[in-house]
């Protein structure tokens, strides 16, 4: 089925170890998004992607490096994970906004992160 | 930039019922969209409704729709008919088309329980 994957679905850090989020999309997208699901707090944006070799910071990107060398795919990096990163992520793709009557974000199933 | 808010932490209803979870936004855009999300227990983020603020009518999709207004910058869901599987977090979003690579802002959540 076309969709988001992530990958992985869960993992457990030590502080000050490294890792990378892998989000591959199928479905031609232009725009992907790595977001962070908080409790209370919504999902919030941390770096997106407006097309192959793009990126740019969203609302809470320390801590965070992003690269998008394929159209399809777009990886998180957590260089020095810190216990303040423990969180869902998501990330999502989408075409451009328009007229199309389902035009949405579609995300992945998302990764539970947990660092101690 | 743009807010959203959820006042509404938790909601219940019984089944077969209607529930109205409400979203507040403070924009000083004119174009934007409107979304509501539902994350269901398997965390998996799907899209409910969608409005285009140029658009006055209410969108409606089967038993999800909408009251938007504008002037008060308000955009609550209703449900009508609940059902057990209706049971998950939904939430408020807004974004500017073609701006910030189209990012969603997301609302805190409302946690809604239907009852048998």
């Amino acid at each position: 089925n076309a969709g988001v994957t992530q990958t992985p679905k869960f993992r457990v850090l030590k502080t000050g170890q490294s890792m990378t989020l892998l989000c591959a999309q199928d479905m031609n997208h232009e725009y992907m998004y790595w977001y962070r699901q908080d409790p209370g707090m919504g999902l919030r944006l941390i770096h997106y992607s407006v097309g192959e070799g793009t990126t740019a910071k969203g609302e809470v990107p320390d801590g965070y490096n992003v690269s998008r060398l394929k159209k399809q795919n777009f990886l998180l990096g957590l260089e020095s994970a810190a216990p303040s990163q423990t969180s869902v992520y998501f990330c999502a793709s989408s075409s451009p906004p328009g007229g199309h009557w389902n035009y949405g974000y579609t995300f992945g199933s998302g990764t539970r992160l947990t660092v101690v | 930039a743009q807010t959203v808010t959820q006042s509404q932490p938790e909601m219940s209803v019984q089944e077969a019922e209607t529930v109205t979870l409400s979203c507040t936004y403070d924009t000083s855009e004119n174009n934007y969209y409107l979304f509501w999300y539902k994350q269901p227990p398997s965390r998996q983020m799907i899209l409910v409704i969608r409005q285009e603020a140029y658009k006055q009518q209410n969108a409606t999709e089967n038993r999800f729709s909408v009251n938007f207004q504008k002037a008060a910058k308000s955009f609550s869901l209703k449900i009508s008919d609940s059902q057990l599987g209706d049971t998950a977090m939904y939430f408020c979003a807004f974004m500017k088309p073609f701006s910030e690579g189209n990012m969603l802002t997301f609302g805190g959540g409302t946690r809604l329980m239907v009852k048998p």
